[in-house]
């Protein structure tokens, strides 16, 4: 299967700083990309698709200006946790897929703390 | 459907059984059916997938079956080993729509006991 890299996977920080987290396509070209976050022994919550060289489209209830997302090229996207506060500690897992393909494939996901 | 709730359905089996894992959907236009497998700090691994124009499908020990009439999924994992303990997951989507984002259920946790 694809190959999907993010980093880092883990990071801590203090309370008020910003965190970039970044996903990779390695082997293929992704069109689209999804951000997702997950709380322990929960299911994953999409926050927001991004296609290459538009906007994000943020899913109800997340805040675009906290969670800044970039999807400047066809291999990579960013999601930016701008003025981290502890609650925005969690687990969060980036997906990509090809132009032809339906299948999402996962990065290993980068878990925040925010201290 | 939506994840909520805080407690995982756990399913316990013994090496060398066949699991069954369940999953009901909602959403009755849905035509793209997918699982992933979860294991404990790490991203959802694909499984294997299934079409709205199928009832089943075979993979490597694994069987995904559909059954559109009421709704519901199922992943059938042959002689399951311990390294198939983690949280799996169902997924569906629409095709065609332009939304390509995936709803997912709430997962499963299999334990396989040696």
């Amino acid at each position: 299967g694809a190959v999907v890299s993010q980093h880092p996977s883990w990071v801590i920080c203090k309370s008020g700083t910003s965190v970039k987290i970044e996903c990779r396509s390695l082997d293929f070209q992704a069109t689209t990309m999804f951000w997702y976050r997950q709380f322990p022994k929960q299911s994953l919550m999409l926050m927001a698709t991004s296609n290459e060289g538009s906007k994000a489209t943020y899913e109800q209830g997340v805040e675009k200006d906290k969670f800044l997302i970039n999807h400047a090229s066809l291999t990579l996207s960013t999601l930016t946790v701008t003025s981290a506060h502890p609650e925005d500690s969690s687990f969060y897992i980036c997906s990509a897929i090809g132009d032809r393909e339906d299948i999402q494939y996962f990065g290993a996901g980068t878990r925040l703390s925010v201290l | 459907g939506e994840s909520v709730g805080l407690h995982l359905p756990t399913l316990s089996v013994q090496e060398g059984d066949n699991s069954i894992i369940n999953c009901a959907y909602s959403n009755s236009a849905s035509d793209y059916f997918i699982w992933y497998k979860q294991e404990s700090g790490k991203g959802p691994q694909f499984i294997i997938d299934i079409r709205s124009n199928m009832d089943k499908r075979q993979g490597q020990r694994v069987t995904v079956l559909l059954n559109k009439t009421v709704k519901h999924l199922s992943l059938q994992i042959a002689a399951t080993q311990p390294g198939d303990s983690a949280v799996y997951f169902c997924a569906e989507n629409i095709l065609g729509t332009g939304r390509r984002a995936l709803t997912f259920g709430s997962g499963t946790r299999l334990q396989v006991q040696p």
